[in-house]
């Protein structure tokens, strides 16, 4: 496609429920990353993928986060048990090559929100 | 810690004025520099990068932004605001594959 799709838009779930958010990245690129903004914050790092690899998840709160990218192009994001404190934008972001050389092209974002 | 600082929560500025949004950084090694900006539930878009070179950077619709390695600042800048041009602004820092973005300043530019 032409940019990056995030899918839901919006998404209400109640504390404790499981959700997936999903990313499809812009057609041939190699690196996706993923952040949370937070209300009137700006995006922090969650993760980062290389094709199907996850090289860095430093960013992932818990362990409640989690992170998939099986075929190297679309991936999701999952919260298990779902807490008001992760209600947030999730943003995903796609690259040609790895790191911000080229920078980064930004989806719209799923906002979250947890009841 | 790496951290990014954007000390205006917002900035008010007069069409036809000049506006600077600022931004330092305290970010290890050499960051490559950038300014976004995100529109009422949109995504972030791309403004402008600093990677090295002049440390004049000019990008989309008319916005620069001046690199000072001393003062660890990349401040933006535009000679002639316009009302569309209001909007959040986010600058961040790219280190090994990992943006550190500031909290962001909204610009208001009224007619």
């Amino acid at each position: 496609g032409a940019g990056v799709s995030q899918s839901p838009r919006y998404k209400v779930a109640k504390r404790g429920q499981d959700v997936a958010l999903r990313c499809d990245p812009i057609s041939g690129h190699v690196s996706l990353f993923w952040y949370q903004q937070a209300l009137g914050q700006g995006p922090e790092f969650l993760t980062y993928f290389q094709n199907e690899a996850q090289l860095d998840k430093s960013g992932l709160p818990s362990d409640r986060f989690f992170a998939e990218r099986p075929e190297g192009s679309v991936s999701t994001l999952k919260i298990q048990r779902t807490q008001q404190e992760d209600s947030a934008v999730y943003l995903c972001a796609s690259s040609l090559a790895g790191g911000g050389i080229d920078g980064y092209t930004f989806g719209s974002g799923t906002r979250l929100t947890v009841v | 810690a790496q951290s990014v600082a954007q000390p205006e929560d917002q900035v008010n500025v007069a069409e036809g004025n000049p506006l600077t949004v600022k931004c330092t950084y305290s970010v290890s090694g050499n960051p490559y520099l950038f300014w976004y900006v995100q529109y009422p539930n949109r995504g972030l878009q791309f403004l402008l990068k600093y990677i090295t070179g002049d440390n004049l950077v000019k990008g989309s619709y008319g916005f620069e932004a001046e690199f000072n390695k001393s003062q660890t600042s990349f401040h933006l800048k535009k000679p002639s605001a316009l009302v569309s041009d209001s909007a959040l602004y986010f600058c961040a820092a790219a280190l090994l594959n990992k943006f550190y973005f500031g909290s962001g300043t909204k610009l208001n530019v009224k007619p």
